[in-house]
């Protein structure tokens, strides 16, 4: 079964890091992009952060530009998100999904089913 | 950066009708657009891709149409399960992605 499972989310204080895994299985994690995507408590959809299959280039959405840093490891299938002085604007579920093509279009499947990070005093 | 402007923001329609959703972008997109489905307190589900592909396993019902900067996601005979909010995605920027604010689709 192709999946991709989040963990690292939890209570972090104002200011504080927190770093973010996502473990992939089902597939060759190592030829696929894959992204981050956050969604605020009863809000949409936010893209944060995609990273090349084999790493080489990275892009943030601004609200997370040089706060958080994305990484992967290709040969554990596992994607990191280090995100550091953190805000209340960044309490949500967080998202990993991986971004597949046809060679001309491309979407997010499978999403895994979310970490919570509340940054909180 | 690309803006995308879902409407309506929330609608309500009983079983059997058919609802539409609209997703304009600020800019030309060609054919860059997906759709999501989530329900409460889970992960999005991808609905369309490419503007008008049909995910594997994804009902019939469902379609999607347009390119440019102008789309729809239509639900032809809703059904109870179908009660969600409903997301477009624009992934024609290789530097970026966006997501519309989302479609609540409620019971009437």
């Amino acid at each position: 079964e192709v999946q991709v499972v989040e963990s690292g989310g939890g209570l972090v204080k104002p200011g504080g890091s927190l770093r973010l895994s996502c473990a992939a299985s089902g597939f060759n994690f190592n030829t696929y992009t894959m992204n981050w995507v956050r969604q605020a408590p009863g809000k949409g959809l936010e893209w944060l952060s995609s990273i090349s299959s084999g790493g080489d280039f990275i892009y943030y959405a601004d609200s997370v530009k040089g706060r958080f840093t994305l990484s992967r490891d290709n040969a554990k299938n596992s994607l990191f998100l280090q995100m550091n002085s953190l805000g209340a604007e960044d309490t949500a579920v967080y998202f990993c999904a991986r971004e597949s093509t046809n060679d001309i279009n491309s979407w997010f499947d499978p999403w895994g089913q979310g970490t919570l990070v509340t940054v909180s005093s | 950066d690309i803006q995308m402007t879902q409407s309506p923001s929330s609608l309500s329609a009983s079983i059997g009708d058919t609802v539409t959703i609209t997703c304009r972008t600020s800019q030309t997109i060609r054919n860059d657009l997906n759709w999501y489905q989530q329900k409460p307190g889970k992960a999005p589900t991808l609905l369309i891709y490419a503007a008008s592909n049909l995910h594997t396993g994804v009902p019939s019902r469902f379609s999607g149409s347009g390119s440019g900067t102008d789309f729809t996601l239509s639900i032809n005979g809703l059904q109870p399960e179908d009660f969600a909010i409903y997301y477009c995605q624009q992934t024609y920027s290789i530097s970026f992605s966006t997501f519309g604010g989302g479609t609540k689709v409620e019971i009437k």
